[in-house]
């Protein structure tokens, strides 16, 4: 079946570490995100890819970095400029021309915490 | 700017009753799409609902309807005959244009199903 696999699920990380969140999607999707979940806040828009080798910050791109080299693949690296890195990341995904009722597939997340 | 609002931070209902989670948007955009997603405890987003701006009529999908009032600038959720299931986070989120790739979200709300 086709979908996103987000790992790992659980992320610890040492302050002044940077770490890669990984996103693979099989959906041949050219559309890819970043969202961050805080509790009480619902989802921010860190960065987004409309198709390979391009990328957008979103609004709260500081902090982070991406790459988007291939089409089923989106890595999110949370750097250590990040002030408050704990959080649940989640991937999402959307074909490009998709109708207009098209909503995003995601992934089941990562926790991450600093420890 | 764009802005969507989930006043209710938790909800009870019965089984087998009806439920009205509520959503209020702010947009200047005349074009944009509203959404609704169910989180279970699990983390993945589940799509459940799409409604246009310019659709006539209230989208429906199966046990979840969209109670549309483009002049309140709300977006309500109705889940009919409430399941045990049904316990999860409830996300109203909004896409400006057409073919836009930013989605924005509201806080959630909690629902919780009692037996």
């Amino acid at each position: 079946d086709g979908g996103i696999t987000q790992s790992p699920k659980y992320l610890f990380r040492k302050e002044g570490q940077n770490v890669t969140l990984s996103c693979e999607q099989n959906l041949n999707h050219d559309a890819m995100y970043w969202y961050r979940q805080d509790p009480g806040q619902g989802l921010r828009l860190i960065y987004y890819s409309q198709i390979v080798n391009d990328f957008q910050k979103g609004d709260i791109a500081e902090g982070y970095s991406v790459s988007r080299e291939k089409k089923e693949s989106f890595p999110l690296t949370v750097t250590s400029a990040q002030k408050n890195p704990t959080a649940f990341y989640l991937c999402a995904s959307s074909p490009t021309g998709a109708p207009a009722n098209y909503g995003y597939t995601f992934g089941s997340g990562t926790r991450l915490t600093v420890v | 700017a764009q802005k969507i609002t989930q006043t209710q931070p938790g909800m009870f209902v019965q089984e087998k009753e009806a439920v009205t989670l509520d959503c209020t948007y702010d947009t200047s955009d005349p074009s944009y799409g509203l959404f609704w997603y169910k989180q279970p405890s699990s983390g993945e987003m589940i799509f459940l609902i799409y409604q246009g701006s310019y659709d006539q009529q209230n989208a429906t999908e199966g046990r979840y309807s969209l109670n549309f009032q483009k002049a309140r600038k709300s977006a309500n959720l109705v889940i009919s005959a409430s399941q045990l299931g049904d316990s999860a986070m409830y996300f109203c989120a909004m896409r400006e244009g057409d073919g836009g790739f930013k989605t924005i979200f509201g806080a959630g709300t909690r629902l919780f199903v009692k037996a």
